[in-house]
């Protein structure tokens, strides 16, 4: 997997918009960037995952820059509901082995 | 919504004993995997499943685990004799193709080995 980085932990303004950055130096051609969420003690959540081109969903967009060495996940409205920790994950492995890092912990503040 | 389903949801068990954890993956999804989260501490990859055979494992799944598929639709856990470092929230996942690695998680089966 390439090797991302995040930073530990970001605060943001309920109703404001979080955009939550990733550095991914090493990723490969071929490699996607995946993002998770995993709320205080549940499972991890899918979010959200892009190769080159900037992608929404009904969760969140990402944004991609053109020499895919960062990416930064953009919640539009943070809700309380968001506070959860964020993993940035490029997989490699061909059988689907996701890497948690630390990610970044994200507090929403009413 | 199609979701992963785990039970139990909570499990306490004596150090030695034999425990099995049980998930329902989403029915059309073909790869299946186990990941581990103790407590305070990054979540780790287990092991993933597909065709009916182990297709990678980390070092942590060791000859104490064993997964099975028992049915179409069970995805089993099993650890033969527990330690007090098993304990752990235990997340099933599944994804349904080799194109995407979008995996859906179950809720998680929090093992407390005494």
């Amino acid at each position: 997997d390439a090797k991302t980085t995040q930073p530990t932990s970001m605060d943001c303004a309920e109703g404001r918009a979080a955009n939550l950055p990733c550095n991914h130096s090493t990723i490969s051609g071929n490699e996607y960037v995946y993002w998770y969420r995993q709320i205080h003690s549940q499972g991890p959540q899918y979010i959200i995952h892009g190769l080159k081109n900037n992608e929404t969903n009904e969760m969140a967009s990402l944004i991609i820059t053109e020499d895919r060495k960062s990416s930064t996940l953009i919640l539009p409205h943070a809700t309380l509901r968001d506070t959860a920790v964020y993993y940035c994950i490029a997989p490699s492995d061909s059988w689907g082995k996701l890497q948690f890092g630390a990610g970044t912990q994200v507090v929403v503040t009413p | 919504e199609p979701e992963v389903t785990q039970t139990p949801s909570h499990q306490v068990t004596q150090m030695g004993q034999e425990v099995i954890l049980r998930c329902v993956p989403i029915s059309n999804h073909l790869y299946f995997y186990w990941y581990r989260q103790i407590l305070g501490q990054k979540v780790e990859f287990l092991v993933s499943f597909y065709n009916n055979e182990i297709s990678e494992k980390s070092e942590i799944f060791d000859d104490q685990f064993s997964v099975e598929r028992p049915d179409g639709s069970n995805f089993t856990l099993k650890i033969r004799s527990t330690k007090l470092e098993d304990s752990a929230m235990y997340f099933c996942a599944s994804r349904k193709s080799g194109t995407s690695n979008e995996q859906y998680f179950g809720p998680g089966t929090r093992l407390t080995v005494t």
